[in-house]
């Protein structure tokens, strides 16, 4: 069965740019969460869609956005960058349905410069 | 409420020796504990986990003690190796995963 898959890998970009990542979770898997990773804030929680519908936000500004697709599939868009926002961006997939078990893909490596 | 913290910051441990990792948090709606492991340029990948109606889960050399009276939970690499070195995660979960800080374990050979 194949994992959490996430691209790109590493993704260089300018201030004020946009950026968009995307996520395929496992197969059969209907929940997506998002992460941010970074030495000083550790491991943040952005967002969780289930079935096409953000069910959870955590508290980062709106400039930070997602969506889930039909096939389970998302993405995370982020807006206007800022030099803070360079992190690692990890996905998260899960069954749904009340199961908790998490799998991770390897993220994706976002520099602003 | 919502934290959860991790302690210690980083540990050494000498190969075949116990690492021990501690994790306590403040609500009581969390209701699963699973603890993860990343290496670097990897995602955290899913150890072992427990839920609060269990004191005592053992996977492997990988095992949770959990009391919930305290609030507390840690996780212990029986035999340590080499290769366990790495960055491990306690987390909780309630409506999403809230992540301890994270402890940098390294098993010196």
């Amino acid at each position: 069965k194949a994992g959490v898959t996430q691209t790109p890998r590493y993704l260089i970009k300018t201030r004020g740019q946009q950026v968009t990542l995307s996520c395929s979770p496992i197969s059969g898997h209907r929940s997506v969460s998002w992460y941010q990773q970074t030495p000083g804030q550790g491991l943040q929680f952005l967002f969780e869609y289930f079935s096409e519908t953000q069910r959870n936000k955590g508290n980062f500004p709106g400039r930070f956005s997602g969506r889930q697709f039909s096939n389970s599939r998302s993405e995370m868009n982020v807006s206007t960058l800022e030099l803070g926002d360079s992190a690692l961006y990890l996905c998260a997939s899960s069954p749904g349905g009340g199961v908790t078990e998490a799998f991770f893909g390897q993220g994706t490596r976002l520099t602003v410069v | 409420q919502q934290q959860v913290k991790q302690s210690p910051q980083s540990l050494i441990v000498q190969k075949g020796g116990i690492s021990i990792i501690n994790c306590a948090y403040e609500n009581t709606a969390f209701d699963y504990f699973p603890w993860y492991q990343q290496f670097p340029g990897k995602g955290p990948a899913l150890l072992i986990a427990i839920r609060p109606d269990v004191s005592e889960k053992k996977e492997g050399r990988f095992t949770i003690s959990f009391n919930k009276s305290a609030k507390q939970f840690s996780l212990h690499i029986m035999d340590s190796q080499p290769g366990d070195s790495a960055t491990y995660f306690c987390a909780a979960y309630g409506n999403k995963l809230v992540f301890g800080a994270g402890t940098i374990l390294r098993v010196k050979s």
